[in-house]
């Protein structure tokens, strides 16, 4: 089982409306989750940390079931400037890989007019 | 405040040949992170400097080292390419401590292709 998974899409989303996905993660002792965002042939960039109590930030709600161990992220009111890879990130709990952090395959976005 | 910078953008090398990737970090980060994204697929950690000493590493061959400056700035260098090196080569850099888990910020990438 690969530590971080994710659907790689792609999501075909209609513009206005809400698209949600998920990422699991194999290490129960994962502490920090964040979502970046990345867009065609750019680095990452991080979108937004994950809380235990869940949070949101705009159009972007993000929640964690620790008993199930996903992440999920929901988009609200779709831009068509929403289209990117969306990449799940986890922390490691192996002490030889350090501070690791570990990247989902990524699931791709595709809103449409 | 000054962001992760990489230098070169774009590398093509032959196989066999050696490789050194540079990357700054951003400023009051101590912590640098190298990561290998291959076309299609999500970035896979090589190693994190937490200064100056090497703080982890995923599974890449000895081929594959680093460095980090009392600057911060790091350096990857790869030996012996081969064709499955041909990447975009991600350094992050972030402010840690060992046992801390911070976001990575990202520089612009080298891209690299081994022909």
């Amino acid at each position: 089982r690969k530590e971080v998974e994710q659907d790689p899409g792609p999501f075909n989303v209609p513009e206005g409306a809400t698209v949600a996905f998920n990422c699991t993660y194999s290490n129960s002792a994962s502490q920090s989750f964040f979502w970046y965002r990345q867009d065609c042939r750019k680095e990452p960039k991080l979108l937004m940390s994950v809380y235990s109590s869940g949070n949101e930030d705009g159009r972007f709600t993000a929640q964690l079931n620790r008993a199930s161990q996903y992440i999920s992220l929901l988009i609200r009111d779709s831009k068509l400037s929403d289209s990117a890879t969306y990449l799940c990130v986890v922390n490691g709990d192996d002490k030889a890989a350090g501070n690791k952090l570990t990247f989902g395959g990524g699931t791709r976005v595709l809103v449409k007019p | 405040e000054t962001g992760v910078t990489q230098s070169p953008t774009h590398l093509i090398k032959t196989r066999g040949q050696q490789v050194t990737l540079r990357c700054s970090s951003q400023s009051g980060h101590n912590t640098v992170s190298w990561y290998q994204q291959a076309l299609g697929q999500g970035p896979q950690f090589i190693f994190q400097y937490y200064r100056e000493e090497e703080n982890g590493r995923g599974n890449f061959p000895p081929r594959f080292s680093g460095l980090q400056f009392p600057n911060y700035s790091s350096e990857l260098n790869v030996n012996a390419l081969e064709l499955d090196d041909s990447a975009l080569y991600l350094c992050a850099s972030s402010l840690d401590g060992l046992g801390s888990f911070s976001p990575l910020h990202f520089g612009n990438g080298t891209r690299l292709t081994v022909t």
